[in-house]
């Protein structure tokens, strides 16, 4: 089936740097979200694409569909912006989202 | 802004017994998934209804897992009768389909533990 391989599975980033988390796809996807799970373990929606790229603040997002990979930087790290990112894929044929391992993020002042 | 909410947020069940798990989605939208999750096997698709049509049924799932949407509003999955293998988390899930692109938005999820 189809797999979404997410890296890394844990990033640990001083406050104020930066860094990126990756997701490969084994097959062409028509779309992905990301996502961070809060405290009470509900995802919340970061950015949906279907291809380019967005940005919401500190956070950027990338989607490459024909080259199978997004991408999730995070610049200026704060501390609450600890917890877990997932990315999650939308297949070209079909509608079930397929979701990423997720990493672990830790910020530290 | 609502989002998806769930209910209950955690049952607890007897081998046997029959348990409804309710879902209302953000309004107006026209998908409505139902996902369970569990640590081995991830995120697996239940049910996918499409302007309350049901359109996947989850295969696997068929015997013992149904689906409904009565309105558009409103969504139930039954589990009858429960095995403790079906322990999981239960996550709806919904979204907005144009021109076949739907970000899902989704709810706490129902933790079910199944003795």
């Amino acid at each position: 089936g189809d797999q979404v391989e997410q890296s890394p599975s844990a990033l640990s980033l001083h406050e104020g740097t930066g860094s990126a988390l990756r997701c490969n796809f084994t097959t062409t996807m028509r779309a992905v979200q990301w996502f961070r799970k809060n405290s009470r373990g509900s995802l919340i929606n970061l950015f949906y694409l279907a291809s380019g790229t967005k940005e919401n603040g500190r956070l950027k997002s990338a989607f490459d569909s024909k080259e199978r990979y997004s991408t999730l930087h995070i610049r200026d790290a704060q501390l609450e912006d600890s917890g877990t990112y997932f990315c999650a894929a939308e297949p070209n044929m079909g509608y079930k989202l397929t979701f990423g391992t997720g990493t672990s993020l830790l910020v530290d002042p | 802004d609502a989002g998806v909410t769930q209910t209950p947020r955690h049952e607890v069940a007897e081998k046997g017994q029959t348990i409804i798990l309710k879902c209302e989605p953000v309004s107006g939208h026209n998908d409505l998934f139902w996902y369970r999750q569990t640590k081995i096997q991830g995120l697996e698709l239940l049910s996918y209804f499409r302007s309350k049509s049901l359109m996947e049924d989850g295969g696997a799932f068929k015997d013992r897992f149904k689906a409904e949407m009565l309105n558009s509003s409103f969504s139930t999955l039954k589990i009858q009768p429960t095995e403790p293998k079906d322990s999981a988390v239960y996550l709806c899930a919904s979204s907005l389909r144009t021109n076949n692109y739907a970000e899902q938005f989704f709810g706490p999820g129902t933790r079910l533990t199944v003795l």
